[in-house]
C-alpha cells in the first residue's frame, strides 16, 4: 500500500523566517494530495491541496509544489507567526479507503 | 465547512471492558472513517464505511469493530479494550469523489486511556 514519508519531523523557526517540509510517497496511482494542520489538542484542519496534473499551487502564505516524476512534494511556509506553531501532515488520496498520512512535521514558531 | 461531532471527548476504560466511541457527521457525506494517532505512528486507519450498512477493515483493524447505522453514524467498538488501545481516536468523513478529489472533514478527536 501507499506509504507516506515526510521530513523533517520537527523544527524550530523565529517569527517571520520561512519554513520547508518535504514529503514523498510511493504509490504513483495517487492523484490527489491534501495537507492538514493540528493545532495542539484540536482537529486535523485541511490547508492547501495539489492534484497530479499540476506542478505548484500557492494560498497566501502557502506554496505546495508537486514532482510526479521523483514523487516529492514540498510545502514553503513564509513569514511564519507564532499562529503557524502546529503539526503539518502530508497525505495522499488511495481514492474510496481515504488518505495515507505521514508522520508530520512539528513546527515551531518564536516570537 | 463540515461538521463532525465525536463522543464521548474523553474516556477512561479498564482493561476488558467494552467501549464505543460515537460520530455524527451532519453534510451527507457517503464515507466515513476512524483512524487513531499515536506519537511515532502519525494517523492509521481502522475502519471505514461507504454508506449505511457498509464497514470496511483499514490499515489496522484488530480489536475494533465498526457500526454504519445511518447516513451520519459511524461507531467504533472496542469489545474487550487493551491498554495498546490507549490513543486519541478520530473520526472523518469525505464526500465519494474518489482518488482524485477526497479531502476529509475530521472530527474533533476523542481521547481514550485503558487502564
Amino acid at each position: 500500500g501507499e506509504q507516506v514519508e515526510q521530513l523533517p519531523s520537527s523544527l524550530i523557526v523565529q517569527e517571520g523566517a520561512s519554513v520547508l517540509i518535504n514529503c514523498s510517497y510511493t504509490d504513483s496511482a495517487s492523484v490527489y494530495f491534501p495537507w492538514y494542520k493540528q493545532e495542539p489538542g484540536k482537529r486535523l484542519q485541511f490547508i492547501i491541496d495539489i492534484r497530479s496534473n499540476m506542478e505548484r499551487k500557492q494560498n497566501q502564505r502557502l506554496t505546495l509544489l508537486f514532482d510526479k516524476k521523483t514523487k516529492h512534494l514540498s510545502l514553503h511556509i513564509t513569514a511564519t507567526q507564532p499562529g503557524d506553531s502546529a503539526i503539518y501532515f502530508c497525505s495522499a488520496s488511495t481514492g474510496a479507503q481515504g488518505l495515507t498520512f505521514g508522520l508530520g512535521t512539528r513546527v515551531s514558531v518564536f516570537p | 465547512e463540515a461538521a463532525v461531532t465525536q463522543s464521548p471527548r474523553n474516556k477512561v476504560a479498564v482493561t476488558g471492558g467494552k467501549v464505543t466511541l460515537s460520530c455524527n457527521q451532519t453534510n451527507n457525506h457517503n464515507n466515513m472513517y476512524w483512524y487513531r494517532q499515536d506519537t511515532g505512528h502519525g494517523l492509521r486507519l481502522i475502519h471505514y464505511s461507504y454508506g449505511a450498512g457498509s464497514t470496511e477493515k483499514g490499515d489496522i483493524p484488530d480489536g475494533y469493530k465498526a457500526s454504519r447505522p445511518s447516513q451520519e453514524n459511524f461507531s467504533l467498538i472496542l469489545e474487550l479494550a487493551t491498554p495498546s488501545q490507549t490513543s486519541v481516536y478520530f473520526c472523518a468523513s469525505g464526500p465519494d469523489r474518489g482518488r482524485s478529489q477526497n479531502t476529509l472533514y475530521f472530527g474533533a478527536g476523542t481521547r481514550l486511556s485503558v487502564l
